[in-house]
């Protein structure tokens, strides 16, 4: 059974840093694995969708690596600002749309003004 | 990009009563939809895959007779917690798979459940 574990559980800098979040998964064999952003009592936002055949995907300041040999993602957040505060979710998917995705229980990111 | 709506936003009860939640895909027809729910600082967890046309299909530890899963159209799917008690208090969240646009699945902004 997959399992997507990601680390830290939480996380707070000063606005302006850089930072990564870590993912990583149990079963390599994923079809894609995405990246959501949650605000609190919220839905999903997506943030990037990396195929398993692609190594990354980059969207203005996020960043998201896939190594699917080793079962890891990052996602990348250049000079962080206060609105990027959230809770921020990896998810694989085991197979085509067929699947429904299994998630990780997020970082709660907190960039402090 | 696609839209997903689910109504309502919010919805408080008594134990005992019955809640539906519909999910919408607004501007694609979504062959299949999905129902997660997500309880305080946990992660989403699938609870059911639901496939228009036909029954849908459970998860592991998931009461298919007490949340109830319909999919009558391409672009609706209900989810009724049957017998509603406070353990089922949680934030349900659905999505929607558009297989016009590829692999991506749609999330709706979900549905915060509160039984008292």
């Amino acid at each position: 059974k997959q399992e997507v574990t990601q680390i830290p559980a939480a996380l707070s800098v000063p606005e302006g840093e850089n930072l990564v979040l870590n993912c990583s998964f149990t079963d390599s064999a994923i079809y894609n694995l995405q990246w959501f952003r949650q605000d609190p009592g919220k839905g999903l936002t997506s943030l990037l969708l990396i195929q398993s055949s692609q190594r990354e995907q980059t969207s203005g300041r996020l960043n998201a690596s896939l190594d699917k040999s080793s079962g890891r993602s990052t996602l990348y957040i250049a000079a962080s600002q206060p609105g990027d505060s959230a809770t921020y979710l990896c998810a694989v998917i085991a197979r085509g749309g067929a699947d429904g995705l299994t998630f990780g229980k997020g970082t709660h990111l907190i960039i402090q003004p | 990009g696609a839209v997903v709506s689910q109504h309502p936003s919010w919805v408080i009860c008594k134990s005992g009563t019955s809640v539906k939640i519909e999910c919408r895909s607004l501007d694609f027809q979504a062959t299949t939809m999905f129902w997660y729910r997500q309880f305080p600082k946990q992660s989403l967890m699938l609870m059911a895959t639901s496939n228009e046309g036909s029954k849908a299909t459970y998860e592991q530890g998931v009461e298919k007779d007490k949340f109830l899963i319909n999919h009558a159209s391409l672009t609706l799917s209900t989810l009724t917690v049957t017998s509603a008690h406070p353990e089922d208090s949680s934030f349900y969240i659905c999505s929607a798979h558009d297989w016009g646009s590829g692999e991506t699945q749609y999330f709706g902004p979900g549905t915060r459940l509160l039984v008292l």
